[in-house]
């Protein structure tokens, strides 16, 4: 089955404590993406991936970091967490666009982040 | 990067068709318009796509009007599983694309 995995599906921890959310395609999607979702917000990019070695800021991209080593991974690393980083991540693919032709995003399940 | 405004939020009956306009005024040329519906504690999942005229899918149709400065997600016969948050977004690949507030539907029975 096509699908985005995203782990672990909720997680608490404590400030500063670093942390890692993974997120794997097995549709061997070029582009990937992190977001966060906050009340009354929607969902803002983090950081993307356009292929493997290839990634870029978002519009929220402070205190997070992310890597591209693989096509089909992408795991959302947070150094030091704070409170402020207490949000729901949601990972997403999709086929590059090629020209006029723009690929759905494909959205994980999403993991709901505590930091105390 | 095209700004889309909808409504907060829409009530509807089952049964009925739900119509959800959106506006986006300084579209530019190679611009999509994409919408995704998201249930609570999931993933947006991808509804429907256009550029121009009319799209229809076996689950929604997307109305675009000449000047493509809105658009209307149209919803046929709608169920009380149809209760998501719907959200328009505009732009020429995935990076341009901004998900807003989108807008809250409710289904009553």
């Amino acid at each position: 089955e096509a699908q985005v995995t995203q782990n672990p599906r909720y997680l608490i921890t404590v400030t500063g404590k670093k942390l890692t959310v993974t997120c794997s395609q097995n549709m061997n999607h070029e582009y990937m993406s992190w977001y966060r979702q906050d009340p009354g917000l929607g969902l803002r990019q983090i950081y993307y991936s356009m292929n493997v070695e290839v990634t870029d800021k978002g519009d929220v991209p402070e205190g997070y970091k992310v890597s591209r080593k693989e096509k089909r991974n992408f795991p959302l690393i947070l150094e030091s967490p704070s409170p402020n980083q207490t949000s729901l991540y949601f990972c997403a693919s999709s086929l590059l666009s090629r020209g006029n032709l723009n690929e759905k995003l494909f959205f994980g399940s999403g993991t709901q982040l505590s930091v105390l | 990067l095209a700004k889309t405004t909808q409504p907060i939020s829409m009530d509807s009956y089952e049964g009925q068709e739900v119509n959800i306009t959106c506006s986006h005024n300084n579209i530019a040329t190679n611009d999509y318009i994409t919408w995704y519906q998201q249930f609570p504690s999931q993933g947006p999942r991808f509804i429907i796509q256009g550029y121009k005229t009319k799209v229809t899918n076996e689950v929604a149709s997307l109305f675009i009007p000449a000047d493509r400065k809105s658009s209307t997600l149209s919803l046929p016969r709608v169920s009380l599983s149809d209760t998501a948050v719907y959200y328009c977004l505009v732009g020429e690949n995935n990076n341009d694309m901004r998900f807003g507030a989108g807008t809250r539907l409710t289904v009553k029975p």
